[in-house]
């Protein structure tokens, strides 16, 4: 069973589009992350949540809104899609922050998002 | 604003050769700092270090912090073919970034037969 699942993998589509993106975790962890990889390979974190509680929010354009439904989800929609937009996006997950031993995050398969 | 800076940006050995990569940071309320191979898709977690001067040790893998002048490294001994990917370096913060991991632009290493 895949820890920290991730869907779609791939996505292409239209500049100005709508697009969401899943993420699901079965190790019954606390926390999960949004990251994005850009075309460096500069993994950068976007937002994390705790117990569906919107816990880290970087700067990142409001057109990303996260949605948490449980704690085994973290969701990434992401409204009028731009060029810039294009990157692999990488969900994680890690047991609780707050303990040092326990912040761990494992990450999931990503998903390349292709705006054209 | 954080900050993680790696070394060398690549390398390029043969197996059998022993290799050492650098991270250096600045972090805020760093808490500790952890180590990721990347091959193609997930970055996969290797040591996570929390104090300085003890050595992490898994197989050929080793790593090790120091606190004090705020660099990191890790060293692969007797490299093979599939330790080619790329290695990346992540303090954690604690406070109010609760969790945060800050990635430096990672090693690529590539290991020729």
């Amino acid at each position: 069973d895949t820890a920290v699942s991730q869907t779609p993998k791939y996505l292409v589509t239209q500049m100005g589009n709508d697009k969401s993106i899943k993420c699901e975790q079965n190790l019954g962890h606390d926390t999960m992350y949004w990251y994005k990889q850009d075309s460096k390979k500069f993994l950068k974190i976007m937002f994390s949540y705790n117990n569906k509680e919107l816990i880290i929010n970087e700067t990142v354009p409001n057109r990303f809104s996260p949605k948490s439904p449980d704690k085994a989800h973290l969701n990434l929609h992401i409204n009028s899609l731009e060029l810039g937009d294009s990157a692999v996006y990488f969900c994680a997950s890690s047991q609780d922050p707050g303990i040092l031993a326990k912040n761990i995050q494992y990450f999931g398969a990503g998903t390349r998002l292709s705006v054209l | 604003e954080d900050k993680v800076v790696q070394s060398p940006l690549s390398l390029v050995v043969h197996e059998g050769d022993t290799v050492t990569l650098n991270c250096s940071y600045e972090v805020t309320n760093f808490r500790s700092l952890l180590w990721y191979k990347q091959e193609k898709k997930a970055p996969t977690f290797l040591f996570m270090l929390t104090s300085s001067g003890i050595e992490k040790k898994s197989g050929r893998l080793s790593s090790i912090l120091d606190k004090k002048e705020l660099f990191s490294i890790l060293n692969i001994t007797a490299t093979q073919t599939g330790d080619s990917a790329i290695y990346l370096c992540a303090p954690a913060a604690g406070g109010t970034s609760y969790g945060k991991l800050t990635f430096g632009q990672g090693t690529i290493l590539t290991v020729h037969p």
